[in-house]
């Protein structure tokens, strides 16, 4: 299986800051990485997928890059609604792994 | 808007079954194909099983973790999914949530449900 390692876990931040979160996989899975928000008791939103490409209707201070092994989700001037927890998956292969999530929590 | 629907979790003993649905609203069900994933408490998010759209035949992959133990199916005309949980382990105690999932055109599509806890326990 592909691990998938995500960092940092917690991440303590303000309104208005740049934040990043990376993403390391075992193996190179290409650009078949995305990236997902969510808040407790909610469904998990696809924010980014093929690395770097934007869903529809996600603000555009989200941003995403990397491919191979490494990548990045970075949130651009931080949003009161953005202070969730974040996950990357691959799906390179179906049998998709997780990073362990990185909780964005308010300073 | 496209809503996925989980039910069916609940607290059972070990060695006992379970089946949870995956009601798929606002999209046409039969062009994705559906995920089962879970997270254990305090744990990540782990994949369980896959089912693939009719056109492929339906087909199936599982975890190593459930493999033999778990069944997933669909019914396209209901829009639903399910997953048979048998022989459950307390391991398997966790939030289950369903996803629908398709690329087309280069594009990729994921919508998940907001989960339904199953609890393994005596």
């Amino acid at each position: 299986d592909i691990q998938m390692t995500q960092f940092p876990s917690t991440l303590s931040a303000s309104v208005g800051d740049r934040v990043t979160i990376t993403c390391r996989a075992s193996q190179n899975i290409f650009s078949w990485l995305a990236w997902y928000q969510q808040k407790p008791g909610k469904a998990p939103k696809l924010l980014m997928y093929k690395a770097s490409t934007l869903e529809s209707g996600v603000p555009s201070r989200f941003s995403g890059s990397g491919s191979g092994t490494e990548f990045t989700l970075t949130i651009s001037g931080l949003q009161p609604d953005d202070f969730a927890t974040y996950f990357c998956q691959q799906y390179n292969t179906f049998l998709r792994t997780f990073g362990q999530g990185t909780k964005v929590e308010v300073k | 808007e496209v809503q996925l629907v989980e039910s069916g979790g609940g607290l059972v003993q070990p060695g006992r079954s379970l089946r949870l649905s995956c009601t798929g609203l606002g999209f046409t069900f039969g062009d994705y194909a559906i995920n089962w994933f879970r997270r254990a408490p305090g744990e990540g998010l782990e994949w369980v099983s896959l089912i693939r759209r009719e056109v492929f035949d339906a087909t199936t992959e599982y975890a190593a973790s459930v493999k033999g133990r778990f069944t997933i199916s669909r019914d396209d005309s209901n829009a639903v999914a399910y997953l048979q949980l048998h022989s459950l382990k307390t391991d398997d105690t966790g939030v289950y949530h369903c996803a629908a999932g398709r690329i087309v055109g280069g594009v990729y599509e994921d919508y998940w449900g907001q989960g339904t806890l199953v609890t393994v326990s005596s």
